[in-house]
């Protein structure tokens, strides 16, 4: 059975740094394919893919925020961290990790999500 | 990279069927067989319901199919039920390897 699970701070200053954990189990971050991403949806808005790490090491980042972005695992936990820097209310929003299965199956497997408010 | 373009919202009564639209460009939608959609009830996670076009995760309602033309992807829903009532997403890979998703198109259940 595959789960996962996000954690961090629900609330953090503007231009501070967020750094939230995704925790997993079921499934190896050395598996060929696999991969996890991490997902944010602002209150009433669309979901937006912020960053994937694969198996393999391999990064992705969506291009307008790359510069503010890392995202690293830690296979022997079973935990990927993404970290965002200069945080601004505009990225107040529920974060959702999910499993990805190479480029053919996404999200066939989230966690329950965390909301995240930038405020001072 | 913008978000793919869907309809805000789309409404059937129960029993009907619906299409939602999803448009890319060639750069996503219309060169990669890499669309998924999901299902997203209020304040639950998106569920997903079709990937690579028009497969369905086992226990996925076979009411839900998918099919792509061009740069636009649609989903199907046959004999609409209130639980059907949820937000809709779709995504595409863009070749960067990175997930695009659209803007998301509220069904509702008359």
């Amino acid at each position: 059975q595959i789960t996962l699970t996000e954690s961090g701070p629900t609330l953090v200053k503007p231009t501070e740094t967020l750094t939230l954990s995704c925790t997993f189990s079921g499934f190896s971050l050395t598996t060929d394919g696999v991969g996890v991403g991490w997902i944010r949806q602002p209150p009433g808005k669309a979901l937006e893919c912020l960053a994937l790490i694969y198996w393999d090491d391999d990064k992705r980042y969506i291009p307008y925020l790359e510069s503010r972005l890392t995202i690293t695992k830690d296979t022997s936990k079973n935990l990927v961290v993404l970290t965002m820097t200069d945080m601004d209310p505009a990225d107040t929003a529920t974060y959702y990790c999910a499993h990805t299965l190479g480029v053919t199956q996404f999200g066939a497997y989230w966690g329950p999500g965390t909301l995240v408010t930038v405020s001072s | 990279q913008s978000a793919l373009t869907q309809p805000a919202s789309v409404s059937g009564s129960p029993g009907q069927s619906i299409t939602i639209s999803c448009t890319g460009t060639t750069s996503d939608v219309g060169s990669y067989y890499l669309v998924s959609w999901y299902q997203q009830h209020p304040g639950k996670a998106p569920k997903l319901i079709i990937y690579e076009v028009k497969k369905r995760p086992s226990g996925v309602s076979n009411r839900f199919s998918g099919s792509k033309s061009g740069n636009t992807a649609s989903l199907r829903i046959t004999g609409l039920q209130a639980d059907d009532e949820a937000d809709y997403y779709c995504s595409s890979y863009a070749g960067s390897k990175i997930l695009l998703f659209g803007r998301g198109t509220k069904v509702t259940v008359l």
